[in-house]
């Protein structure tokens, strides 16, 4: 039973190019997150939205666009793939809004752009 | 100055002894303090939390905090090679309602 589970685990595509990743938990969550792992580890929030509303948007270029059809799915599409896209992209879920609420991670999908 | 700091590793600790991980944090005012582990090719997971001065012990795991120093660090007793992994030190700072992670510290336990 897999709590958050995201797809692709791996996304290999050109420059210039359209793609989405897809995320859903069953753990019956409030608030789910896009973050984003450079080479370096650095784990960084890009979007946390609770019950479907957008809460945290950090500085990410526009090419980026969450959306939540409903509170267990949040998806990430990215417009215009760039060289610098290119890291692990994790979904992760948490029951509360608050930021001290234990996250949950996805698998995480490998981005490499070319 | 990064808002948390880690020293990135390796650190390589025998088998059995104790690993020693430490993470220093520029916001004075931050009032949660986490541990997650990260293994190769892997998500993070939640292995500690920590919200006042001293020490949380949880299994071999113990947290210790010291808010005066912007010093927090995981002891880990008995390592074993299981533990060998990437451990991200996690702080949510007093201007931010989201949590800041530094760039983690690689741990190898050595048979």
């Amino acid at each position: 039973d897999t709590a958050v589970s995201q797809t692709p685990k791996y996304l290999v595509t050109q420059m210039g190019n359209d793609k989405s990743i897809k995320c859903e938990q069953n753990l019956g969550h409030d608030t789910m997150y896009w973050y984003k792992q450079d080479s370096k580890k650095f784990l960084k929030i890009m979007f946390s939205y609770n019950n479907k509303e957008l809460i945290i948007n950090e500085t990410v270029p526009n090419r980026f666009s969450p959306k939540s059809p409903d509170k267990a799915h949040l998806n990430l599409h990215i417009n215009s793939l760039e060289l610098g896209d290119s890291a692990v992209y994790f979904c992760a879920s948490s029951q509360g809004e608050g930021a001290g609420e234990k996250l949950f991670f996805g698998s995480g999908t490998q981005l490499s752009v070319l | 100055q990064k808002e948390v700091e880690q020293n990135s590793g390796p650190l390589s600790v025998p088998e059995g002894a104790i690993a020693s991980l430490n993470c220093t944090y520029s916001d004075r005012g931050s009032q949660s303090f986490f541990w997650y582990r990260q293994y190769s090719g892997k998500s993070p997971e939640l292995i500690m939390s920590i919200y006042s001065n001293g020490d949380k012990e949880d299994g071999r795991f113990t947290a210790q905090l010291n808010k005066a120093s912007q010093y927090v660090s995981l002891l880990i007793r008995d390592s074993q090679p299981s533990d060998s992994a990437t451990y991200l030190c996690a702080v949510i700072p007093s201007s931010a309602s989201k949590i800041i992670f530094g760039s983690g510290t690689r741990l190898s336990i050595r048979p």
